[in-house]
């Protein structure tokens, strides 16, 4: 059974930078055609998908935050850490991490699913 | 704004058969595989439909998904009243390196 915890602080202040670790157990990133994702849902919004690492430790961004965001995995501890610096009342949202699978074609990826999801942590920013 | 589009809103009445579309681009739905997700009030979402058409263990076959070219269809069959849920689609998006992308959303009501 793949299960996912979301842990950071539930209030930083602008321009601080927040760092949320999702704690996953049931699986390993050194599997071939795993990840972790995070996704964000502002209050009452859509979700929007932020970052997700591999398991052989690629990484890939949202165009619009990336300069923003850091994500890296520590396998021996089952763990995915997330960064996002400079952050501003707007970046209030619940963040989820979610396990990761990769479809693969002989022509290369074709999608991914995240079919495991953490119960989300909310982060306020204010002062 | 949301790279795939989506209804706002969408209703049914029990027993009904409603649909909710999602449009994106060559870039996303256009090359990459379509996954549903449901999201019920105060819970994290649910994987529903994954690589199209697929559904999950447990998930009833009351749902069903499509593609064609660059949009998706989520259909529910039989509506009950606990459908009542956000319903978001997903996709992979090969610009800009490679991200993923969701639609804004569609709150579906059931009357």
């Amino acid at each position: 059974q793949i299960t996912l915890k979301e842990s950071g602080p539930t209030l930083v202040k602008p321009t601080q930078t927040l760092t949320l670790t999702c704690t996953f157990s049931g699986f390993s990133l050194t599997t071939s055609g795993v990840g972790v994702g995070w996704i964000r849902q502002p209050p009452g919004k859509a979700l929007e998908w932020l970052a997700l690492i591999y398991w052989d430790d690629d990484k890939r961004y949202s165009p619009s935050l990336k300069s923003r965001l850091t994500i890296t995995k520590d396998t021996s501890k089952n763990q995915v850490v997330l960064t996002m610096t400079n952050m501003d009342p707007v970046d209030t949202a619940t963040y989820y991490c979610a396990h990761n699978v990769y479809e693969f074609t002989f022509g290369g990826l074709i999608g991914i699913y995240s079919d495991s999801w953490g119960q989300g942590t909310l982060v306020t920013v204010s002062s | 704004q949301s790279v795939l589009t989506q209804p706002p809103s969408a209703s049914g009445t029990p027993g009904q058969r409603v649909t909710i579309s999602c449009s994106g681009s060559s870039s996303n739905i256009g090359s990459n595989t379509v996954n549903w997700y449901q999201q019920l009030p105060g819970t994290a979402p649910k994987l529903l439909i994954y690589s199209n058409d697929q559904r999950p263990s447990g998930v009833p076959d009351r749902f069903s998904g499509s593609k064609s070219g660059t949009s998706a269809s989520l259909a529910i069959s039989g509506l009950q009243s606990e459908d009542e849920a956000d319903y978001y689609c997903a996709a992979w998006d090969d610009s800009l390196n490679g991200h993923g992308v969701f639609g804004g959303g569609t709150k579906l009501t059931v009357l």
